[in-house]
């Protein structure tokens, strides 16, 4: 069970686009469409943005999608706001009723 | 309104146990799985168990096999972690969350907001 690896960090500039990696194995995010984004502002409780690899649940905004590329998944924001500015974290099933969080990453707004 | 309400935490000596209480209410409780996520202080997100609707599968992680078990009463709309042999490394903030559907195999919608576990002597 080794966390997914995400970059520690991206910035971009309001209205542009970023898109933010997670990389597992072919044990977690290459074998299953499981994989969700939960967005956290401090001192908050984190939320839900994309669900199985790129379906947004109700009242997220379409600017968020997500997509899977072998062990690879990554969530693209464009149109980027002042709002967006948070920690996202990747998970992803890992078999055997055992999910993997990404390390995390922070998302800056300039 | 989905709401789910975390408490029983607090500061424990390394050794020592703890049980951790979700409260849930504004959904059908006993049509979803439940999941516990910590987060120790300054640091990321780390999924620690998950049980599905039935308590009929359930998950741990690593870090915390063998001693921590995670339990529900659907007549309660209630979901529990007991904490045994607590270590230093389990100190975190933990967040009970709502799966999507009946099966553990599903992310999570709504989250709590978190009960504080402080294990030092």
């Amino acid at each position: 069970q080794s966390a997914l690896t995400q970059p520690a960090s991206v910035s971009g500039s309001p209205g542009q686009s970023i898109t933010i990696s997670c990389t597992g194995t072919s044990s977690d995010v290459g074998s299953y469409n499981l994989v969700s984004w939960y967005q956290q502002h401090p001192g908050k409780a984190p939320k839900l943005m994309i669900y199985e690899v790129s379906k947004r649940p109700s009242g997220v905004s379409n600017r968020f999608s997500g997509s899977k590329s072998g062990n690879t998944a990554s969530l693209t924001i464009s149109g980027l706001q002042a709002e967006d500015e948070a920690d996202y974290y990747c998970c992803s099933y890992a078999g055997s009723s055992i999910w993997v969080f990404g390390g995390g990453t922070k998302l800056t707004v300039l | 309104e989905v709401q789910l309400v975390e408490s029983g935490g607090g500061l424990v000596q390394p050794g020592r146990s703890l049980r951790l209480s979700c409260a849930a209410s504004g959904f059908t409780f006993d049509d979803y799985a439940m999941h516990w996520v910590r987060q120790a202080p300054g640091k990321g997100l780390e999924w620690v168990s998950g049980i599905s609707w039935n308590s009929g599968s359930i998950g741990y992680a690593d870090s915390v096999k063998g001693r921590f078990t995670i339990s529900r009463d659907n007549a309660k709309n209630s979901l529990y972690l007991q904490m045994n042999s607590l270590r230093a490394e389990d100190t975190a903030l933990y967040y009970c969350a709502k799966g999507r559907k009946s099966s553990v195999v599903t992310s999570f919608d709504y989250w709590g907001q978190g009960t504080l576990v402080t294990v030092s002597s």
